[in-house]
């Protein structure tokens, strides 16, 4: 069965520090890897997506993701968190036709 | 704000009725996707238009259609309505029929169903 898994429901850092939200992925064949980000009652934003290429991908307000396909997984990184990147993080895979989203982590920034 | 929208933003109904979303993508966007979010299930992909024609079909039931209009706006329907149906429809829109392209979300429909 495909699925996307984002085992953290929440990640705490403080400001000024490195951030990651994992995400790992079980689909056959080469899917797209997406990370979208959910501000408070608000819609989904795109932040950064992998189709083929560098493992290192560069996306949105300074967001970067690292493709590891020995490991299939996709993890969101910032070097330096903000106090406005406080949200809520999906990751998603497209593959076959169809959409697969983990189940969100969210993300607190504490000044 | 994405340029995409969505009415209604909120909408209230009894279980067994139908209702009507609406999206209109962005200018010069030629595909939709419809997603539902709700607390149990998650994030979902329902279905995928493109000019017009169903490109891709995900977690959607059968009480539900969709269709994009030649204006490019789309209308998810949602029939025979359950409680389970409450969730936070959302609308995105791509410029091509590629899965690939980045989608912009709508604010979504939030749909409570007594």
């Amino acid at each position: 069965a495909q699925s996307v898994a984002q085992p953290e429901d929440q990640v705490n850092v403080a400001e000024g520090n490195p951030l990651t939200v994992k995400c790992t992925y079980s689909v056959s064949g080469n899917p797209y890897l997406f990370w979208y980000v959910q501000y408070p009652n608000r819609g989904l934003q795109f932040l950064l997506k992998y189709i083929t290429g560098d493992n290192l991908v560069k996306g949105s307000y300074g967001f970067e993701a690292e493709f590891n396909k020995s490991q299939t997984s996709f993890h969101l990184k910032k070097p330096s968190a903000l106090v406005s990147d406080s949200a809520l993080y999906f990751c998603a895979v497209y593959n076959f036709n169809k959409f697969y989203f983990g189940s969100g982590t969210k993300l607190n920034v504490k000044p | 704000d994405s340029g995409v929208t969505q009415t209604p933003k909120h909408l209230i109904t009894a279980t067994g009725q139908r209702v009507t979303l609406r999206c209109s993508p962005r200018s010069g966007d030629l595909s939709v996707y419809w997603y539902q979010q709700s607390l149990d299930q998650g994030l979902q992909f329902l279905i995928q238009y493109y000019n017009g024609e169903e490109r891709a079909k995900g977690n959607i039931l059968e009480r539900f259609s969709a269709q994009q209009f030649p204006d490019l706006h789309s209308e998810l329907n949602l029939s025979s309505l359950e409680l389970g149906d409450s969730a936070l429809y959302f609308c995105a829109s791509s410029e091509t029929e590629s899965r690939q392209e980045t989608q912009y979300f709508g604010p979504g429909t939030r749909l409570l169903v007594l």
